[in-house]
């Protein structure tokens, strides 16, 4: 599975928006870029993700670079309950890999101030 | 989103014994279950995936022995840590993913706490 690069940590202010880089310069044609997040002492959450195209729904966006090396999930408004470690993952999903797995590197550990 | 549940949510045992971990998929079918364990400030770490009705594949380094994984239904997997012992302390989560060609569908249980004394 192709690895990605994330920062240690970041923070962000209430209700501002928050950007979240993921660096994989070693993607592969048939790799999703999918997200999630983990609030502390529970399992991941979905959050969202994308192929090729910038994608939107309720909880994020995620803004995909032209050549899919780097992607941004984007927080419009950032609250206090969006402190989590975010991570950033690629997915094989091609029928040969049988839909592949998620192998979680480090993440982002998002902290949110008042 | 589907739901994952897992049972027990917390468990305190002493060391030498077996402890069952259940993971069930409430809403849909699940072809494939995926086990991970988390230490303290760590990251997941996937341990087997496990397919209903076939053997379950362990990752690199992980006791297929110590770590038995049973996926019997399409809706349940279970999770047995034999002899357990302290260093087996952990957060062990279970996520199950929707079958193709819906891939990208996974989803994540709430997690099993396990001490060993």
């Amino acid at each position: 599975d192709a690895k990605t690069t994330q920062p240690n940590s970041m923070e962000s202010n209430e209700e501002e928006p928050v950007h979240l880089p993921c660096n994989h310069s070693t993607i592969s044609g048939t790799d999703y870029i999918h997200w999630y997040r983990q609030l502390p002492s529970q399992g991941p959450e979905y959050v969202i993700h994308g192929l090729t195209s910038n994608v939107n729904n309720r909880m994020a966006s995620l803004a995909i670079a032209e050549d899919r090396k780097s992607s941004t999930l984007i927080l419009h408004r950032a609250t206090l309950r969006d402190a989590a470690v975010y991570y950033c993952i690629l997915r094989d999903v091609s029928i040969y890999n049988q839909g592949g797995k998620l192998i979680f590197g480090q993440g982002t550990e998002l902290s949110v101030k008042p | 989103g589907a739901v994952v549940s897992q049972h027990p949510s917390r468990v305190i045992c002493k060391s030498g014994t077996s402890v069952k971990i259940e993971c069930r998929s409430l809403d849909f079918q699940a072809t494939t279950m995926f086990w991970y364990r988390q230490f303290p400030k760590q990251s997941l770490m996937l341990m087997a995936t496990s397919n209903e009705g076939s053997k379950a594949t362990y990752e690199q380094g992980v006791e297929k022995d110590k770590f038995l994984i049973n996926h019997a239904s399409l809706t349940l997997s279970t999770l047995t840590v034999t002899s357990a012992h302290p260093e087996d302390s952990s957060f062990y989560i279970c996520s199950a993913r929707v079958p193709y060609p819906s891939y990208n569908e996974q989803f994540f249980g709430p997690g099993t706490r396990l001490t060993v004394l």
